[in-house]
Order: structure tokens, then C-alpha cells, then sequence
């Protein structure tokens, strides 16, 4: 079946590090993946999507590229803020299916 | 701006006690689903419901049941409780079940087993 792996945290980083967090999938077909991110005590957001090979997603300052023939969807950040640190969940879906997540990786940025 | 709401917010239960989670989204979406946050364990789905009047087993349904009441809610119900229920219980939708669709979540049910 479906399934999503992502980097374990915690990660540390100093305020204006550059920040990746790993994300591989296992799926058949073409799903479309997903960043979510959760601040402390909240729900999760949106963080960007691709929805097709070789998109990128971004927002915020944040990047990630869909890229098929190595099953990763990578989070990027040239320089992360202390407003960063929050849980970060890669997930992907398919057609008729539920979003299915992984693990969630901790970053945690000290100024 | 509602979006996904979710009662109770907190909740304590004995053992072997029951209980309802509601939910309600106000953007007219037809899916919605159920999804429960444990420490080292992601986000990992209970039951969700693709459109109004079905209903579909996730990874983890055992010891839940679900109603969709209509296109704005969706219920989950523990019919009695265990100590292994305890966790945050998330609902969310989205306009469609998968392939790209964005998924709207609540602000999460802390529920606690004792």
C-alpha cells in the first residue's frame, strides 16, 4: 500500500540556517504530496502541495520539488526563522484515497 | 471564518465510558474525515466519509464508530473507552476524496482515558 517516510527529528537549527527535511514515498500511480505544518496547540495547515511530476511547491519561504524517478518530495528553507519551529508532516494522496502522512519531523529554531 | 469545528476541545473519561465527538464544516465539502495524532505515530485515519451517506474504514477503525449526519457533519463515537483511545482526535474535509484535493483540518479534541 500507500506509505510516506520522512526524516526523524528533532531538528535543531539556528535562526537563518538553511533547512531540509526529507520525504519518500511508496505509492502506484501518480499520487499528489503534500506539506503540512503544525504549530504548537493547533490544527494542521497547509503548508504547499505539487500534484504532478516535477512541480514545485511553495509558500512562505518554503520549497519543495515532486520528483518521481528518486520518490521524494524534500521541504526546503534557505533561512529559517524562530517562528519556524512547529511539527512538519509530508503526506500524499490518490484518487479516492484519504491523505495518508508520515511521521511528522519536530524543527526547532533558536534565534 | 469557521471552517472545521470540533467539540469537545478537552475531555476526560473512565474506562468503559462513551462518548461523541462531533464535527461540523461550513465549506460545503463532501468528504470529511477522522483522524487521530499519537506521540511518534503521525496522523493516522479512523474512518472517513467520501460524500454524504457513506462511510469507509481507515487504518486504525477498531473501537470507533461514525455517523454522517448530513453534508455538514461528521460524528465519531467511542462506544467504550480504553486507555489506548487516548490521543488527539482530529476531524477534517475536503471537497473531494484524494488526487490533489486539500484537506481543511480542526483544531484537534484532546481526549484523555483514565
Amino acid at each position: 500500500g500507500n506509505s510516506v517516510t520522512q526524516m526523524e527529528g528533532p531538528v535543531t537549527l539556528s535562526e537563518e540556517a538553511f533547512l531540509t527535511i526529507n520525504c519518500t514515498y511508496t505509492a502506484t500511480g501518480y499520487p499528489s504530496l503534500f506539506w503540512y505544518v503544525q504549530y504548537p496547540g493547533e490544527g494542521l495547515q497547509l503548508l504547499l502541495k505539487a500534484t504532478k511530476a516535477d512541480d514545485k511547491g511553495s509558500n512562505k519561504g518554503f520549497e519543495a520539488t515532486y520528483r518521481k524517478e528518486t520518490t521524494s518530495f524534500h521541504l526546503e528553507k534557505g533561512s529559517v526563522q524562530v517562528s519556524d519551529s512547529a511539527v512538519y508532516f509530508c503526506a500524499l494522496n490518490q484518487a479516492g484515497t484519504a491523505l495518508i502522512f508520515g511521521k511528522g519531523t519536530t524543527l526547532s529554531v533558536s534565534s | 471564518n469557521a471552517g472545521v469545528t470540533q467539540t469537545p476541545k478537552f475531555q476526560v473519561l473512565k474506562t468503559g465510558q462513551s462518548m461523541t465527538l462531533q464535527c461540523a464544516q461550513d465549506m460545503n465539502h463532501n468528504s470529511m474525515y477522522w483522524y487521530r495524532q499519537d506521540p511518534g505515530m503521525g496522523l493516522r485515519l479512523i474512518y472517513y466519509s467520501a460524500s454524504e451517506g457513506t462511510t469507509d474504514k481507515g487504518e486504525v477503525p477498531n473501537g470507533y464508530n461514525v455517523s454522517r449526519l448530513n453534508k455538514r457533519e461528521f460524528s465519531l463515537r467511542l462506544e467504550s473507552a480504553a486507555p489506548s483511545q487516548t490521543s488527539v482526535y482530529f476531524c477534517a474535509s475536503s471537497q473531494r476524496t484524494g488526487a490533489g484535493n486539500t484537506i481543511y483540518f480542526g483544531e484537534g479534541s484532546w481526549l484523555t482515558v483514565v
